[in-house]
Formats: structure tokens, C-alpha cells, sequence
């Protein structure tokens, strides 16, 4: 199906477990993003992608590695999860920088739980 | 679905009536600015962007103000439905670079 589609939705792991979460997008889409969303708080940018091996961090990119060997997909690693980690996870897609190019388009998330 | 945010501002409506829901925005070189809505268990969906060089935006039974001297940003939904029930972000944009900063987001809950 053509969007942006996240795996797991649901996932459930241990502490100083690695842990990726997958983000695949159809629409051939140059950027790419990461974000987390905590209670109270806005989302956050974990890191993002122009482009294919190109990728940049965000906000808060500590303790989390991310990969773009190819345009669709855009993969995020925790590689040793921590309980500060347990969040929900978004991943995100948008054709290009300037004005209306900018709309990000949503997966629908990943939750994560970190014992 | 997942939990968007339990602490939220939160603004309860009747069906039927209009909201209006606001956003401060920090940056003053941000020059693009998109309200999104976020339903529980889904990611942040697109409803309607301004450009800075203007003050109003109409859409279908949405209006975006922005009011660039106190760097204020405002939603207002026409007659308020059930479906309108969800978190709303304002973000905001620096075109010369492409990241968008969200807001913390509005709950917005609409009565029968």
C-alpha cells in the first residue's frame, strides 16, 4: 500500500537490548525523520535524512543510531535500550525543504516499552 | 491507542459551537507555520499551513491566524464535530533549513 508504514506498532524489550524500529515510505519521499513523543511534551527530533546516506542528528539523538541505505527506508536502532527510551515513535517523510514541500506526512507510530 | 499526552491544555467544546485553539510560536525567522491534528493511535496529520508574509488562511471549516508582532498562532474550527476530537500542534519552520519545532499540542474534546 502506498504511505508510510512503521513495524513494529508494538514492541516490548529489556533494558541493554538493541532494538530497531523500521520506517518504509513509497513515495520516494528525499527526507526523512525520527521523532519520540513523551507525555506532556510536543515531538521531538531524534535525527533526520535528506537523502539517501545522508543523515543529520536532531534534538536528541543520544543513544540511538540511524541508517539510509536506501531512499524508502529509514531504520532507527536503540542500541542499548534504556527506560528513559520507553516512549512512542514517529516517523516521518516530506518531498523536499521550501514552503508547502515542507508537509511531513506520518507513520503511525511505534510504542516502545523499555522494562 | 497510544497515549498522545495526559497533560495537556485542553479545551472542551460543544458540538456545534466554533474553537479556537492557539499556539506560541519561538522562533522569529520561522517563516512557515502548519497545524497538524493527531487522533489517538495515529501520527500527527496535515490541516492547513500559512506562509509568514500572510495573517489569515481559510480552509474547509478551518481558519489560520498568525499574528507575527507577538509571535501568536491560532486554529479556529467552524461547528465543531465529534471527529474534531483530538491533540492539535502548531509547527513551525525555518524555510532557510527544513526542521520543524512542535508545539506541546491542545486537547481538544468535543461534547454531544
Amino acid at each position: 500500500d502506498a504511505g508510510i508504514t512503521q513495524s513494529p506498532r508494538y514492541k516490548i524489550t529489556e533494558t541493554g537490548r538493541q532494538v530497531t524500529l523500521m520506517c518504509h515510505q513509497t513515495w520516494s519521499h528525499s527526507y526523512m525523520f525520527w521523532y519520540r513523543q513523551d507525555l506532556g511534551h510536543g515531538l521531538r527530533l531524534i535525527y533526520y535524512s535528506a537523502a539517501a546516506d545522508i543523515t543529520d542528528k536532531g534534538e536528541v539523538p543520544d543513544g540511538y543510531v540511524v541508517s539510509r541505505s536506501k531512499t524508502e527506508n529509514f531504520p532507527l536502532t536503540l542500541e542499548s535500550a534504556t527506560r528513559s527510551q520507553t516512549s512512542v515513535y514517529f516517523c516521518a517523510s516530506s518531498e523536499g525543504s521550501g514552503g508547502s514541500y515542507n508537509e511531513q506526512f506520518f507513520g503511525p507510530g511505534t510504542r516502545l516499552t523499555v522494562l | 491507542g497510544e497515549s498522545v499526552g495526559l497533560h495537556l491544555p485542553t479545551l472542551s467544546v460543544q458540538e456545534g459551537d466554533n474553537s479556537i485553539i492557539n499556539c506560541a510560536y519561538s522562533n522569529s525567522a520561522s517563516d512557515y507555520f502548519i497545524w497538524y491534528k493527531q487522533e489517538s493511535g495515529k501520527g500527527p496529520q496535515f490541516i492547513i499551513d500559512i506562509r509568514s508574509n500572510m495573517d489569515k488562511r481559510q480552509g474547509q471549516r478551518v481558519t489560520v491566524l498568525l499574528n507575527k508582532t507577538v509571535k501568536h498562532l491560532s486554529l479556529q474550527i467552524a461547528a465543531t464535530q465529534p471527529g474534531d476530537s483530538a491533540v492539535y500542534f502548531c509547527a513551525e519552520i525555518n524555510t532557510g533549513g527544513f526542521k520543524t519545532i512542535f508545539g506541546a499540542g491542545t486537547r481538544l474534546f468535543v461534547k454531544a
